[in-house]
């Protein structure tokens, strides 16, 4: 089955700064790369997500990268607010499987 | 709010017990995914079902099973419950199950602590 690392777990940065989250990916049939922001007490909320498609998606401060040949993917920030402090998730799906397989999560902690 | 409801929000309950946890999707939502979060496990898909129909299956035990009634809302029921159930489960939903985009919406969760 699909499975997904993610590094760093844990990433401190202050704030203006910018954040890089990387993931990595195992079954090259995956499809879909959503990233998902936790912040504490609530579910998980899909901030960004990118299909095999396409190779670059910006949203504002955000952007995603997609390499399909390394079958890596990583998610930018910039200009880093101490609101973007959460838990960060990856994930990756088979779209004929329809499941998400999800990284162990990066804690981004933004400093004033 | 995400519009995914979920009941109850804690939950403590001793081994060997049984739970239900409920969901109600988004509005016009027909899909319902069910994941379970731990410290050691991570954030893990249980199931998903469409419609009433169980689509897709994930590390979900036996000891667990899920149901999604004609008014689209769906429970979880956890039997024989071991300490090491004890975790945030989540429901989430979709518009539909053939959309290649799985614009997963999730709920905020239930913690279930066995003691």
């Amino acid at each position: 089955g699909e499975n997904v690392e993610q590094h760093p777990s844990t990433l401190s940065v202050q704030e203006g700064d910018s954040a890089v989250i990387k993931c990595t990916y195992s079954d090259s049939a995956s499809n879909y790369f959503p990233w998902y922001k936790q912040e504490l007490g609530k579910g998980p909320q899909l901030i960004i997500d990118i299909r095999s498609n396409v190779g670059e998606k910006k949203d504002q401060r955000i952007a995603v990268t997609l390499n399909k040949t390394a079958k890596h993917f990583s998610l930018h920030i910039t200009e880093t607010q101490p609101e973007d402090s959460a838990v960060y998730f990856c994930a990756a799906s088979i779209s004929a499987g329809n499941m998400l397989t999800f990284g162990g999560g990066t804690r981004l902690m933004v400093k004033p | 709010d995400s519009g995914v409801t979920q009941t109850p929000k804690h939950l403590i309950t001793a081994t060997g017990q049984r739970v239900t946890l409920r969901c109600s999707p988004r509005s016009g939502d027909l899909s319902v995914y069910w994941y379970q979060q731990s410290l050691d496990q991570g954030l893990q898909f249980l199931i998903q079902y469409y419609n009433g129909e169980e689509r897709a299956k994930g590390n979900i035990l036996e000891r667990f099973s899920a149901q999604q009634f004609p008014d689209l809302h769906s429970e979880l029921n956890l039997s024989s419950l071991e300490l090491g159930d004890s975790a945030l489960y989540f429901c989430a939903s979709s518009p539909n199950s053939l959309d290649s985009v799985l614009r997963n919406t999730f709920g905020s969760g239930t913690r279930l602590t066995v003691v």
